[in-house]
């Protein structure tokens, strides 16, 4: 168990659809990550936070948009989803935003778009 | 785009085979990581390369940092099933200020038959 919790772990919805993701970071945990991690894709850098604030942004899509609370939690939220939206989308925690130190990831959110 | 290739992409050997996996990027990375992800579950730190030529080794698995920071290898001797799985290499790269943005390469799917 990483400590990271992601919810849900399994959702099944139509294109056209909005769905938002929840994470959970380890306790005490500042950054947290956002990855998608596709077949054809492998695991691709969505965003990341610190302690309430965008750090920096990788591949993620206008249509997806996430933000970090007070209390850490993050969501991340996708809208007008398409086919190709369907992947694994992985939450990571780590202390700080400028170490090197270990991310560690929740079990994923495996995501369907029909 | 900085871009982490890995080689090979599958491997399938024998218990007690030795091999090696690959992770080559044309950018330079202030430090690298190595992650294993089995099904259904998120990536797992095995270990952290920070300077040029570093080794480390962690009981089977040897890891190398290139000289130059642009490249590294994970060596496993006398592989065992239990190491089956997906091998990622991760390079940080500065994004901004003291920010390290996470690049996961491409991954290695490595199967060990009994």
């Amino acid at each position: 168990d990483s400590g990271v919790t992601q919810t849900p772990k399994h959702l099944i919805t139509a294109t056209g659809q909005r769905v938002t993701l929840r994470c959970s970071p380890r306790s005490g945990d500042l950054s947290v990550y956002w990855y998608q991690q596709s077949l054809d894709q492998g695991l691709q850098f969505l965003i990341q936070y610190y302690n309430g604030e965008e750090r920096a942004k990788g591949n993620i899509l206008e249509r997806f948009s996430a933000q970090q609370f007070p209390d850490l939690h993050s969501e991340l939220n996708l809208s007008s989803l398409e086919l190709g939206d369907s992947a694994l989308y992985f939450c990571a925690s780590r202390a700080g935003a400028a170490d090197t130190g270990e991310l560690f990831f929740g079990e994923g959110s495996r995501l369907t778009v029909l | 785009t900085q871009l982490l290739e890995q080689s090979p992409q599958f491997l399938s050997i024998q218990e007690g085979e030795n091999l090696t996996v690959y992770c080559n990027s044309s950018s330079v990375f202030s430090s690298l990581q190595w992650y294993r992800q089995e099904p259904g579950e998120g990536p797992v730190l095995l270990v952290t390369v920070v300077t040029g030529g570093e080794v480390k080794k962690l009981k089977r698995l040897t890891f190398q940092f290139g000289d130059a920071r642009k490249d590294s290898s994970l060596h496993i001797t006398a592989a065992q099933p239990g190491d089956t799985g997906l091998y990622l290499c991760a390079g940080a790269v500065r994004y901004g200020g003291a920010t390290n943005k996470l690049i996961f390469g491409t991954g290695t799917l490595l199967a060990v038959q009994p």
